[in-house]
């Protein structure tokens, strides 16, 4: 059962227009959200979070907006350039305490190529 | 500050031959994991260690064991390893301080293939 899914495999958008990635998730237990970037051969890299007291938060180019009721959250980057070209990765967690806290649950994954 | 460091980078396997994968972090954190990247699956939570001395079971365990030497260090071992088992593996490292957990960070990865 995905817990965390991201529909789009792939997206492709124009260098300077808006990238929009969305990620869905089941567990109502998820109060913590992540975006990862992954370039080819390299760890993801944390891009930027969210806690789901807010519905907004902001990082220069990155916006993600959390839609609790539609347990839903999405990913704008503005303007998108080409070094934006990546794997990006939505992951929900916990903050609980106890063995439970820091596990992070994964979507699939979604390509994003930003064409000059 | 190297960050979280992992050998091999790659490892060619035959089924049925064990090996250690070595993950390090030189930042102090508490919790390291393991994680396995597969074609449409995301990464998928192997184990992970909360704290010194502790180890769980994620969501995929089976196949593999886990040691967490010490603070810094935390080894995955494929026993017997077997065709299923090629993927990529990461490491990654988080702090926790009271009830809130940071971000992960992850190490390169090591590509395994098992024949």
């Amino acid at each position: 059962d995905q817990q965390v899914k991201q529909n789009s495999p792939s997206l492709s958008v124009q260098e300077g227009r808006i990238s929009i990635l969305n990620c869905d998730y089941t567990n109502s237990m998820f109060d913590y959200f992540l975006w990862y970037k992954k370039y080819p051969a390299e760890g993801p890299t944390f891009l930027i979070s969210i806690s789901s007291i807010k519905d907004k938060n902001e990082d220069g180019r990155f916006t993600v907006f959390l839609n609790k009721s539609a347990k839903h959250l999405s990913l704008h980057i503005v303007p998108s350039q080409p070094g934006d070209s990546a794997v990006y990765f939505c992951a929900a967690s916990t903050y609980a305490g106890g063995t439970s806290y820091g596990k992070l649950t994964f979507g699939q994954g979604t390509i994003l190529t930003v064409h000059p | 500050n190297a960050g979280v460091t992992q050998t091999p980078k790659f490892q060619v396997l035959k089924t049925g031959q064990s090996m250690t994968l070595q993950c390090a972090q030189d930042m102090n954190h508490n919790s390291m994991y393991w994680y396995r990247q597969d074609p449409g699956m995301g990464l998928r939570l192997i184990y992970y260690s909360a704290s010194e001395g502790t180890t769980d079971k994620g969501e995929v365990p089976n196949g593999y064991n886990v040691s967490r030497l010490n603070k810094r260090e935390f080894s995955l071992r494929l026993e017997s390893a077997a065709p299923s088992q090629t993927s990529v593996y990461f490491c990654a490292s988080s702090e926790k301080v009271g009830k809130k957990v940071y971000e992960q960070y992850f190490g390169p990865g090591t590509r395994l293939t098992v024949t």
